[in-house]
């Protein structure tokens, strides 16, 4: 089975400066179509998971063009120009390009 | 508005069953593959199962649920089910549904608690 790792797991960052998340896999996500279905998910305190990334750089309708996704084969990145204070939350990749679906451990970010 | 409703959960027993289920709106149900995700008390997420869409013949699940939990769907009521049987204390989490193969969307999710 794919593994998805994720670092750092704990992002303190002051507002207004950058932040980035690494993701790992221990394969590569290039699906037989051409596509590398990597997503990404912030979970704010109390609720439900939210698609912020999805095919590693699409950003979803309604998502601030501060947040941008990267990477191919097994590396990806999530990457915050300028964290606001309604970013605080967990944040997760996903890859669904094998079976079974995985998603990474996790990375908390808060405000220093 | 896409909205998903998850209801069925509670509290069980260990080795006892409980079906989950999702209705949807707001979308053509039918066109849609739908999955279910749970999150342990104070853990990460688990992706559990996912069904195709149109005649949904195609399930997949997780290793950790396998022979364990079956997805079904209902087309004409817009909902997908999760029959869990064989009940665990780690199978305790929120279970959301959501949608398609992508996870665009989620539902809010119902809590399961399987305890003595």
């Amino acid at each position: 089975d794919i593994v998805m790792t994720q670092s750092p797991l704990s992002l303190p960052v002051t507002l207004g400066q950058p932040a980035s998340i690494s993701c790992r896999s221990s394969q590569s996500l290039v699906h037989s179509d051409g596509n590398t279905y990597v997503h990404w998910f912030q979970q704010r305190p109390g609720q439900s998971p939210r698609r912020l990334i999805y095919k590693v750089s699409n950003r979803d309708s309604g998502v601030p063009d501060r947040f941008s996704g990267s990477g191919s084969g097994t590396d990806f990145t999530l990457t915050i120009s300028r964290v606001e204070a309604e970013d605080v939350g967990v944040y997760y990749c996903m890859q669904a390009t094998h079976w079974p679906r995985a998603f990474g451990q996790g990375t908390k970010l808060e405000i220093k | 508005e896409v909205q998903l409703l998850e209801s069925g959960g509670g509290l069980v027993q260990p080795g006892g069953s409980l079906r989950l289920s999702c209705a949807a709106s707001g979308f053509t149900f039918n066109n849609y593959a739908m999955n279910w995700v749970r999150q342990a008390p104070g853990k990460g997420l688990e992706w559990v199962s996912l069904i195709s869409n149109g005649g949904g013949d195609s399930s997949y699940y997780a290793d950790s649920v396998k022979g364990r939990f079956t997805i079904s769907r209902d087309n004409s009521k817009n909902t997908v089910y999760l029959q869990m049987n064989s009940l665990r204390a780690e199978d305790t989490a929120i279970y959301y549904c959501a949608r398609q193969t992508t996870i665009d969307y989620w539902g809010q999710g119902t809590l399961v608690t399987v305890s003595s």
